[in-house]
């Protein structure tokens, strides 16, 4: 497609519940990066890809958040058990890898999830 | 470690004026890229303006300069003739060898009316 896409765009889930989160990079984009946004903050960075592998897991949060990306495209985020303090916006980017030095990261519409 | 620090946390202008949002980075890095996003209500980040550490040259788009400062770690950002449409949070962000992106905590920018 044009650009980054996210599904859902929006989702509401009761503590303890399982969501997933998926994201659509540029078609091409070998590089992958799931980030998170609470109201009104800057991003966290949570889980980068290129390709299918994850070389830096750093920022996922807790052992209940993880990510897989299939086919070097499309990736999902899931959350296990969710919390209160899981509700955030999700923002996804992808990115050309450029030799040794990130380039420019193209961001997803994000996805606002509420925990009740 | 590598840091970007946005010292205006909210800033405000009158549409047709000019604005300027300030960027300082720390890095031991030689080769990086530097980039201003916008993020507008709608919350889809976007990308302004890129600039490639090794060039000298200030990365221009239209309404949107910056001012490199290599020597300073100082990456600013002018927005000339200022819009209503230019009403968003904008963040500071440094691209890296290792692929990591350091993004600073963001300036909310309103312009008036």
């Amino acid at each position: 497609g044009a650009g980054v896409s996210q599904s859902p765009s929006n989702k509401v889930t009761e503590k303890g519940k399982d969501v997933e989160l998926r994201c659509d990079p540029i078609s091409g984009h070998t590089a992958l990066y799931w980030y998170r946004q609470s109201l009104g903050q800057g991003l966290e960075f949570l889980i980068y890809f290129q390709g299918n592998s994850a070389p830096d897991k750093s920022g996922l949060p807790s052992d209940r958040f993880s990510a897989e990306r299939t086919g070097g495209s499309v990736s999902t985020l899931t959350i296990q058990r969710t919390q209160q303090e899981d509700s955030a916006v999700y923002l996804c980017a992808s990115s050309h890898l450029v030799e040794f030095i990130a380039d420019t990261q193209y961001f997803g519409p994000g996805t606002r999830l509420t925990v009740l | 470690a590598q840091t970007v620090t946005q010292s205006q946390p909210e800033m405000s202008v009158q549409d047709a004026e000019t604005v300027t949002l300030s960027c300082t980075y720390d890095t031991s890095e030689n080769n990086y890229y530097l980039f201003w996003y916008k993020q507008p209500p709608s919350r889809q980040m976007i990308l302004v303006i890129r600039q490639e550490a090794y060039k000298q040259q200030n990365a221009t788009e239209n309404r949107f300069s910056v001012n490199f400062q290599k020597a300073a770690k100082s990456f600013s950002l002018k927005i000339s003739d200022s819009q209503l449409g230019d009403t968003a949070m904008y963040f500071c962000a440094f691209g890296s060898g290792t692929y990591k992106y350091i993004f600073g905590t963001g300036t909310r920018l309103k312009v008036l009316a």
